[in-house]
């Protein structure tokens, strides 16, 4: 029960462009919804996040877009960097029953 | 700095060999788990704890056993380990309040099971 999912796997940009990461789930209580950078060799870490409450939070570079009543979000990043290929998680928290639910991953390319 | 460790990084056992992962956050944090990730699922929640003492199964835990005496230490347990227990294992932490629910990942476990 994949209440999570990423359905790109992959995704491949030119340095400058704008990338878009894609997320949809299924679950309509969940609070919180999370982005993770991957790099190889390690942890995933944090990268931006969003209540459930707000459609848009821009950090940067980096924005995420919320959609509730097409259970969908979306992370933006202008301009892409080489250094941003990795592979991005997107992940979704219900406070109800502290829940942490994390999609499959899209691996980023950034090409120079 | 505030961080999450896990030891080892790399492990390769054989069938039927028990083994502990350790896991240890100096944040004060209440809330750790345990994932493991495999291609094409990605992090999976195999066990979890609120708190010292409270721990509670995630989706995957079949094969799998935790403890939580301390609060910054929450070792992970393959009693008999198997094959399809090879994966790529992250323990984290959280606090469980406040409005910034960032989780802290460790560097990973990555483990080979003949």
């Amino acid at each position: 029960d994949q209440q999570v999912k990423q359905n790109s796997p992959s995704l491949s940009v030119q340095e400058g462009r704008i990338s878009i990461l894609n997320c949809d789930y299924t679950n309509s209580m969940f609070d919180y919804f999370l982005w993770y950078k991957k790099y190889p060799a390690e942890g995933p870490t944090f990268l931006i996040s969003i209540s459930s409450i707000k459609d848009k939070n821009e950090d940067g570079r980096f924005t995420v877009f919320l959609n509730k009543s097409a259970k969908h979000l979306s992370l933006h990043i202008v301009p892409s960097q080489p250094g941003d290929s990795a592979v991005y998680f997107c992940a979704a928290i219900s406070y109800n029953n502290n829940d942490m639910r994390f999609g499959a991953g899209t691996r980023l390319t950034v090409k120079p | 700095e505030a961080q999450v460790t896990q030891n080892p990084r790399y492990l390769i056992t054989v069938t039927g060999k028990k083994l502990t992962v350790t896991c240890s956050q100096n944040m004060n944090h209440e809330y750790m788990s345990w994932y493991r990730q495999d291609p094409g699922l990605g992090l999976r929640q195999i066990y979890y704890s609120m708190n010292v003492e409270v721990t509670d199964k995630g989706d995957v835990p079949e094969g799998y056993k935790v403890s939580r005496k301390e609060k910054r230490n929450f070792p992970l347990i393959l009693e008999s380990p198997s094959p399809n227990q090879t994966s790529l294992y992250f323990c984290a932490s959280r606090r469980t309040s406040g409005i910034q629910e960032t989780q802290y990942f460790g560097p990973g476990t990555r483990l080979l099971v003949l």
